[in-house]
């Protein structure tokens, strides 16, 4: 099992330039997370998506998107990049939203926007 | 406030004890968690307390928990140089935030050799 993958691993984007980040799960999780993770602070939720179907906004959801493709794959767009945007960002996946199952997260995207 | 709250670092030497320490803010939280990251890489759960809990054992890791005061410890016994990365504690609040994870920004540990 590769449990949670994404891609790309890095990226560097001007300011205005759009991209999508791809997070995929072979879990057969049911509920899937955006997580950013900038210096010196811990991880703050952007989106989740509790089940295939549904997506709901998190702590910091300004200036992002999101889209539950099936119950593998959770994308997060970024429209208009902003040097703010700049941060690593993890993808998680759970078998369920709350309860005692841990998240599971990806290897993380590097961010630079200029 | 809403924060859980670590020491950004910690330095021991190797085959010394660890401990990390982490106040949480929610009472009524029902899980919580130490997750490790080493450089360049993902959060790798390492071990979770349910809050009816005192204490949990598994290997070299340690956990207490003190309800009383919302302290959280994580004790490493034996610490190794492969032990040397980013840990975080994080706190699954109960209501409506339970699908949330809150955490804590994480302490650096350094193991000498």
């Amino acid at each position: 099992n590769a449990g949670v993958t994404q891609t790309p691993k890095f990226q560097v984007l001007k300011t205005g330039q759009s991209m999508t980040l791809q997070c995929a799960q072979d879990m057969n999780h049911n509920s899937m997370y955006w997580y950013r993770q900038d210096p010196g602070m811990g991880l703050r939720l952007i989106y989740y998506s509790a089940s295939e179907g549904t997506t709901d906004k998190g702590e910091v959801p300004n200036g992002y998107n999101v889209s539950r493709l099936n119950k593998r794959e959770f994308s997060l767009r970024l429209e208009s990049a902003a040097p703010s945007q700049t941060s690593v960002y993890f993808c998680a996946s759970s078998p369920q939203i709350g309860g005692q199952e841990t998240q599971y997260f990806g290897p993380g995207t590097r961010l630079l926007v200029l | 406030g809403e924060d859980v709250e670590q020491s950004l670092f910690l330095s021991v030497r190797e085959g010394d004890s660890s401990v990390i320490n982490c106040t949480y803010t929610d009472s009524s939280s029902t899980y919580l968690y130490w997750y490790k990251q080493e450089p360049g890489a993902g959060l790798q759960l390492l071990t979770y307390i349910f809050s009816n809990m005192d204490m949990k054992q598994d290997q070299r890791l340690t956990v207490l928990l003190n309800k009383k005061d919302k302290h959280l410890s994580l004790r490493i016994a034996d610490t190794q140089t492969g032990d040397s990365a980013i840990y975080f504690c994080a706190e699954r609040r109960s209501g409506a935030g339970s699908y949330q994870l809150t955490f804590g920004k994480g302490t650096k540990l350094s193991v000498i050799p």
